[in-house]
């Protein structure tokens, strides 16, 4: 099945900076990437949708100067988070959905997913 | 608006089956995902329907029905290790994920 990596897995980052998340397709190309979040026991929320060589489309509440998406290639797109703070600690996941073609089923495949504390 | 109905919780015994539920209202419909997620972990892709009916695969199995605006995912053979949330998430006319909020499977010996 379709591989999506991310990196890093956790990051322990001080309050102010910013921290980048990168998710790789490995052996597929990823039109669309998601990025998500997850607060312990709660649902993934949507924070944006990036389709490769276009701006992300963010999801409402989300600061889009503070989230930066970059999709710059088929396999690749990362997740800057700038000036973190405490409130940004949380569960980062990104999917990765492939070109549609007959019969696709529109799957998403996940990263592992990354863990940010910001202190 | 857009929504996804699932239980909180559900408690089950190993060896036995266990029925998951879930109701949904969406702005169109391109199918049904369940998906399955450990505490701590990405979510991990278990099923799809976007036609009438049931999907077998292995212990799981997952239900549709459009006109009902419902769907259940039932696993039988129940063993400690599928312990885990359930999301179910389904694909709306502009093809994104609305995701429900998850049920949490707790599985006794």
């Amino acid at each position: 099945g379709a591989v999506v990596s991310q990196h890093p897995s956790r990051v322990i980052c001080k309050s102010g900076t910013s921290v980048k998340i990168e998710c790789r397709s490995l052996d597929f190309q990823a039109t669309t990437m998601f990025w998500y979040r997850q607060f312990p026991k709660k649902s993934l929320m949507l924070m944006a949708t990036s389709n490769e060589g276009s701006k992300a489309t963010y999801e409402q509440g989300v600061e889009k100067d503070k989230f930066l998406i970059n999709h710059a290639s088929l396999t690749l797109s990362t997740l800057t988070v700038t000036s973190a703070h405490p409130e940004d600690s949380s569960f980062y996941i990104c999917s990765a959905r492939g070109v549609a073609g007959a019969g696709d089923s529109y799957e998403q495949y996940f990263g592992p997913g990354t863990r940010l504390t910001v202190t | 608006g857009q929504n996804i109905d699932q239980p909180t919780e559900m408690t089950a015994t190993e060896g036995a089956i266990v029925q998951i539920n879930c109701t949904y209202q969406t702005s169109g419909f391109n199918g049904l995902f369940w998906y399955q997620q450990h505490a701590g972990e990405a979510p991990t892709f278990l099923s799809y329907n976007v036609l009438d009916g049931l999907e077998e695969k292995g212990r799981f199995s997952s239900f549709l029905s459009r006109s009902k605006g419902y769907s259940y995912l039932l696993l039988k053979e129940l063993q400690m290790k599928d312990s885990a949330s359930y999301l179910c998430a389904v694909m709306d006319s502009n093809y994104q994920l609305i995701w429900g909020a998850g049920t949490k499977l707790i599985i006794k010996p």
